[in-house]
């Protein structure tokens, strides 16, 4: 079965400063991995997505994230945050050998980037 | 957000009333999706269709029902709503292209159960 965890519920960062907000997975196979963000009141946008090729995939935003096949981790970063990043961000996975469309969400990380 | 609306955005109810929840798609995406979201819980899957009058249950399907008539709509329906069933809730769509889809969600609905 799928599974994704997200250690922190919550990240605080200064602006300016480089963040990280980790995720983990688990997975019979090779995963396909997403990240989305939540901004108060609204639906969640999709970021970045890695399915195969480069372990460093980049998004929308400035951000990126590093796939770590040993580690299980899918780390989303961005090298300078801004106070308008604060948002809630999902980590999602899906496990392509099980056939399904459905993806599995983490419970989400409140990042807070403080001025 | 990606051609994908829903109605009511707002519903207050009382508890034993039913109520549904419209999600209207623009895309023409074959995959929909209801979640409902709370506090320490993320997401979770409610029900899901693949297609017309094709649907499926998700984690949290108990109380729940759905149906698709047109590719456009997706309805969920609460047969008789209970406070429990406070939350906001949302849709989404993905594509037809393979499984590496990601999914695009509408603005949310947010349903109190007095």
């Amino acid at each position: 079965a799928q599974s994704v965890a997200q250690p922190e519920d919550q990240v605080n960062v200064a602006e300016g400063n480089p963040l990280t907000v980790k995720c983990t997975y688990s997975v019979s196979g090779n995963p396909y991995l997403f990240w989305y963000v939540q901004y108060p009141n609204r639906g969640l946008q999709f970021l970045l997505k890695y399915i195969t090729g480069d372990n460093l995939v980049k998004g929308s935003y400035g951000f990126e994230a590093e796939f770590n096949k040993s580690q299980t981790s899918f780390h989303l970063k961005k090298p300078s945050a801004l106070v308008s990043d604060s948002a809630l961000y999902f980590c999602a996975v899906r496990d392509p050998n099980e056939g399904s469309y459905i993806p599995t969400f983490g419970r989400g990380t409140s990042l807070i980037v403080h001025p | 957000d990606a051609g994908i609306t829903q109605s009511p955005r707002h519903k207050v109810t009382e508890t034993g009333t039913p109520v549904t929840l419209r999600c209207h798609q623009t895309e023409n995406h074959r995959y929909m999706y209801w979640y409902r979201q709370d506090p320490g819980h993320g997401l979770r899957l409610i029900h899901y269709s693949y297609g017309v009058k094709d649907t499926d249950k998700g984690e949290v399907s108990d109380g729940y029902s759905v149906s698709r008539s047109k590719t456009e709509d997706f309805l969920l329906t609460l047969e008789s709503a209970t406070s429990s069933q406070t939350s906001v809730y949302f849709c989404a769509i993905s594509g037809t292209s393979g499984r590496a889809d990601e999914q695009y969600f509408g603005p949310g609905t947010r349903l109190t159960v007095t």
